[in-house]
Parts: C-alpha cells; structure tokens; sequence
C-alpha cells in the first residue's frame, strides 16, 4: 500500500523566517493535496498537484510536485503566526480508494 | 451554512458504552468519509461512502459502523466503547470519489474513560 513519509515531523520558526516542508510517497502520485489543520478545527484544503514538475502558489505558500512525481514541498515565504498549525500532505488512493494522509508537520511561528 | 457539520464536538463517555456521531453536508456531494485521528496527529481513514455504495477499511473493527439514511448525512456509531477509540473523528465529502478536494467538518473528539 502507500504510504507518505512527511518531514520534519515538527518545525519552530522566527516570524519572518522562510521553511520548507517535504512529502515523500512510496509510490507515484497521481494526486498530491495539501491541508492546513488548526488546533480544534477541521482540515482546510490548500493546494492540489498533478503534474510531474507542477508548482502552484497561494499568497506566501508555494508547493511543487517533481519530475518524478514521488516527492512535494511546501514552501512558506516570510512566515507569520497566521501560518502555525498542522500542515498535512494527501495523496489519491490506488485504485480508486480514499485519500491517504502523511501524519502531519506542526508548525509553530514565534513573534 | 457550514458546508460539512458534525455533532457532538466534544464527547466523553466510559468504556463499554454505545455512542453516535453524526454528519451532514449541504454541498451536494455524493462521497463521504469517516476519517479517525489519533493523538500523533495521524489520520486515517475508516469508510467511505459513494452514492451509496459503502467501503469499509479492513483495519476497522466491527464494532463501528456507518448509516447513510441519505447522501446528505453519514452517521458514525460506535458499539461497546474502548480506551483506545479515543481520538478525533472527521467527516468530509467529496465532488468525486477517490480523488479532489475534501471538505472536512471541524472533528468530533471522543474521549473514552
């Protein structure tokens, strides 16, 4: 089955500060999606890839799907506390199965 | 209108009780998903449900099961409560099964004591 491997598990940065988040899948992505999560709330969908080599920006978060379509990054530029919470990577599911979750990056942006 | 709507929010019960979480989505969606969090952050899913066609995760016990009385709503019950069904239950729909965005409610936190 496939599974998505997301690092760091955990990242405390100064506001202001830029910082990458990475998602790595075992297998090929067909469909890679980013969510936020905050502490009590439900997931908020941020960014869909598909494309081998695709990028899509969204105000200061920037996520990129490579070449080979095995690995995602997630880039905050000029990071606010606007920005702390989970941020999870889903992939689509072989098969036509649900969406499958990497287990989460907390971000924590100090002031 | 909150677009996926879950209740209760909070629930805390003992062990061996029977408890109910339910659903509801006005998006028109016909695919719904149960989704379980556990204290790691780690989701994972437990059902989904397609124009009423339900597919159930092997990796769930029995003792949960989905009602659908229709494809707006998809209830969650839970029979014979354990410790380790504490965690976060997430509800979302989807335009297309499999795939695309989902649209998640705000969880419900079961703690079982």
């Amino acid at each position: 089955s496939q599974e998505l491997e997301q690092s760091p598990q955990s990242l405390i940065v100064q506001e202001g500060k830029n910082l990458t988040i990475n998602c790595t899948s075992s297998k090929t992505l067909y469909g890679l999606y980013w969510y936020k999560q905050k502490y009590g709330e439900g997931l908020i969908f941020l960014m869909m890839l598909q494309k081998g080599g695709e990028e899509k920006s969204h105000e200061k978060i920037t996520a990129k799907l490579d070449e080979k379509k095995q690995q995602s990054s997630l880039h905050i530029t000029a990071s606010q506390p606007s920005h702390a919470g989970i941020y999870l990577c889903g992939a689509d599911g072989q098969a036509g199965t649900a969406l499958i979750f990497g287990k989460g990056t907390t971000l924590s942006v100090s002031s | 209108d909150t677009a996926v709507s879950q209740t209760p929010k909070y629930l805390v019960t003992q062990m061996g009780n029977d408890k109910s979480i339910k659903c509801e989505q006005n998006l028109g969606h016909d695919t719904m998903y149960w989704y379980k969090q556990d204290s790691k952050k780690f989701l994972k899913i437990m059902f989904s449900y397609n124009n009423k066609e339900l597919i159930i995760n092997e990796t769930v016990p029995n003792r949960f099961s989905p009602k659908s009385p229709d494809k707006a709503h998809l209830n969650l019950h839970i029979n014979s409560l354990e410790l380790g069904d504490s965690a976060v239950y997430f509800c979302a729909s989807s335009p297309l099964y499999g795939t695309g965005e989902l649209f998640f409610g705000e969880g419900s936190r079961l703690t079982v004591l």
